[in-house]
């Protein structure tokens, strides 16, 4: 069954850093997601992109944020200078090609950011 | 601002129970539902959405939709110790996804 991958799995940085975290949705899915969730709180909605452009993103998504599809299959999300309070489970997700406003979101396995 | 908001629990059932998960959310003109489950330190799995009144079954899980009353449901029945994880309620927005903080269950064998 095709499923979201996400690497790494567990991402440590110093305050201040770039960090890239990358995903490979579900290959035939076209609408891409970020979501994060920090430890103890509900799961929070960063950004959607389709069509090689940002659809919505929320307040959090703000200018240290940027996302891109370099190529046809990798899903990335980069935060320039990272702060402590972005220490986080960042979780990718995608959707299908089908009536947009229907369509369910799978989510990959997360990528555990730790900001020190 | 959107909310969803769910009772966060624990939810305790006795295996072979019916659990009952509850979820309410503010944006009356949301179209898409959908429950998730996710395990402790694991990503949301999926396993129900629901777009119309009514009910909706897929093996042991029945989604209940009111839109009326703002109100999505979650019945999961012949509970199983492996159900035990925290159930996410989603509602669909123009592109996003608002979560509920989840409503923990605890099924004991």
């Amino acid at each position: 069954e095709p499923e979201v991958t996400q690497t790494p799995s567990h991402q440590v940085t110093q305050m201040g850093q770039e960090v890239i975290l990358r995903c490979v949705p579900i290959s035939n899915h076209l609408y891409f997601y970020w979501y994060r969730q920090i430890l103890g709180q509900k799961v929070e909605f960063l950004v959607s992109f389709y069509n090689n452009e940002i659809s919505e993103k929320s307040e959090i998504f703000d200018d240290q944020f940027s996302v891109e599809r370099p190529d046809g299959s990798n899903f990335t999300l980069k935060i320039r200078s990272t702060k402590l309070e972005d220490s986080a489970m960042y979780f990718c997700a995608s959707s299908a090609p089908s009536d947009r406003f229907y369509n369910e979101q799978f989510f990959g396995p997360g990528t555990r950011l730790t900001v020190l | 601002q959107k909310e969803v908001e769910q009772n966060s629990g624990p939810l305790s059932v006795p295996e072979g129970a019916i659990a009952s998960l509850n979820c309410t959310y503010s944006d009356r003109g949301s179209q898409s539902f959908f429950w998730y489950r996710q395990y402790s330190g694991k990503s949301p799995e999926l396993i129900m959405s629901i777009y119309s009144n009514g009910d909706k079954e897929d093996g042991r899980f029945t989604a209940q939709l009111n839109k009326a009353s703002q109100y999505v449901s979650l019945l999961i029945r012949d509970s199983q110790p492996s159900d035990s994880a925290t159930y996410l309620c989603a509602v669909k927005g123009y592109s996003t996804l608002t979560f509920g903080k989840g409503t923990m269950l605890l099924v004991s064998p």
